[in-house]
Formats: C-alpha cells, sequence, structure tokens
C-alpha cells in the first residue's frame, strides 16, 4: 500500500519570502507524484507532476519541486511567494489510477 | 471543455434523507472519482470507475453510500440514509486512461450540510 504524509499541517510565511512544503511517501512499488492546490472554495488543480526522468520539476506559478528517492521525499519549493499563494497544497501518490493525496498544508502569505 | 461539472454546489437536508450528487467528467475522460474531503479525514478516495465501471470501491464508508456511472457522461453518489456525519465536501473527478501518470481534473465540488 502507499500513503503520504505532509509533514507540516500549517506554514505562514511573510510575502516574497521562499518557502518549502514537505512531503514524504512510502510505496512498495514505483510511483508517480503529484503536488495540487486547491484555492477557497475551489477543486483542486495541478501545480506539477514526477513521472520520470529529471527530478526537479517545473510547475506553473513559480512551483518547482524534487524527488528524492533515497529519502523517498517530494518537496515543493517556491523562492519567493504572493498573497495570491495563500491556498491548501496537497501532495498526491499514484501507482496504478488511483491517486492518494496527503493530509494537505495551508499556506498563508502574509504582507 | 467546460471542465467537470458537479451538481449542486450545496445541499443542505436533514438526517434521515437522501442525497443525489451529480457529476459530469470530461468528455474523453475514461476514469472517474469521487472524493470525500473533511477537516479530520482530509481528502479521501471513496471510489473510482474506469469505462464505466466501478474498479474499486473500498473508500465508501458504509452501505448507505453507492455510486452509479451508467455511461460515459454521468455518474451519481447517492447517500441513503444520510446522517449529520457525512457533512462534508465531495468531489468528482476525472481523467483519461488507467496509467497513474494520467492528471486528474477536479470539479468544484458540492457542499453536503446533514442537519
Amino acid at each position: 500500500a502507499q500513503s503520504v504524509t505532509q509533514l507540516d499541517s500549517q506554514v505562514p510565511v511573510f510575502e516574497e519570502a521562499p518557502v518549502e512544503l514537505r512531503c514524504n511517501y512510502s510505496s512498495s512499488v514505483s510511483v508517480y507524484l503529484f503536488w495540487y492546490v486547491q484555492y477557497p472554495n475551489q477543486g483542486l488543480q495541478l501545480l506539477l507532476k514526477y513521472l520520470s526522468g529529471s527530478t526537479l520539476v517545473k510547475g506553473i506559478n513559480g512551483f518547482e519541486a524534487e524527488f528524492n528517492k533515497s529519502q523517498t521525499s517530494f518537496h515543493l519549493r517556491k523562492p519567493s511567494v504572493h498573497i495570491s499563494d495563500t491556498a491548501e497544497y496537497f501532495c498526491a501518490v499514484s501507482p496504478r489510477d488511483d491517486m492518494r493525496f496527503g493530509a494537505g498544508t495551508r499556506l498563508t502569505v502574509k504582507p | 471543455d467546460a471542465g467537470v461539472i458537479q451538481s449542486p454546489r450545496h445541499e443542505v437536508t436533514e438526517m434521515g434523507q437522501e442525497v443525489t450528487l451529480r457529476c459530469k467528467p470530461i468528455s474523453g475522460h475514461n476514469s472517474l472519482f469521487w472524493y470525500r474531503q473533511t477537516m479530520m479525514r482530509g481528502l479521501e478516495l471513496l471510489i473510482y470507475f474506469n469505462n464505466n465501471v466501478p474498479i474499486d470501491d473500498s473508500g465508501m464508508p458504509e452501505d448507505r453510500f453507492s455510486a452509479k456511472m451508467p455511461n460515459a457522461s454521468f455518474s451519481t453518489l447517492k447517500i441513503q440514509p444520510s446522517e449529520p456525519r457525512d457533512s462534508a465536501v465531495y468531489f468528482c473527478a476525472s481523467s483519461t486512461g488507467v496509467s497513474g501518470a494520467n492528471v486528474l481534473t477536479f470539479g468544484a465540488g458540492s457542499r453536503l450540510t446533514v442537519l
């Protein structure tokens, strides 16, 4: 079975500061990894995905994530956040076609 | 494309009533997923279909919950009878193919409140 652990439930940060949202996964098979973002009262939207190849993946809105197989991690980073990045962020793992999500990290960007 | 369409967006009902949530996936997508989101349990996969066939319903909490997909463009999630602990946001999502590499496209969700 696979599982996803998001290590921080809430991350407050000031505008223009860097941010890292942490995600660890466990799986007995190779998996695909995703980060989704949920803005208030909306469904989830894809930020980025890792399928294979380069371990550094770039997504939308200036976000990137690095796949680390030895540490089974897929942390999300952004060098400089904006107020508009305030949202809930979900890490997800998908070995087959049933995607499993972490509990989410609420990113709050303060002015 | 209009995306994944869910209805109703909000539903308030009383305990014991039947609730039916509806979903129209993106045309051409052949996998459909139902998720439930609560503060306590986060985002839970309830059931998913591939080519209108239920593949895994192990996430359905109990027999009060049922889901159907009679054709490629429509799915329902039914709760009968409803209970206050069923209050949550229910999301439908669709994707192409059966590979785990496929991206899910989510609907805006149906917020259910059971009094």
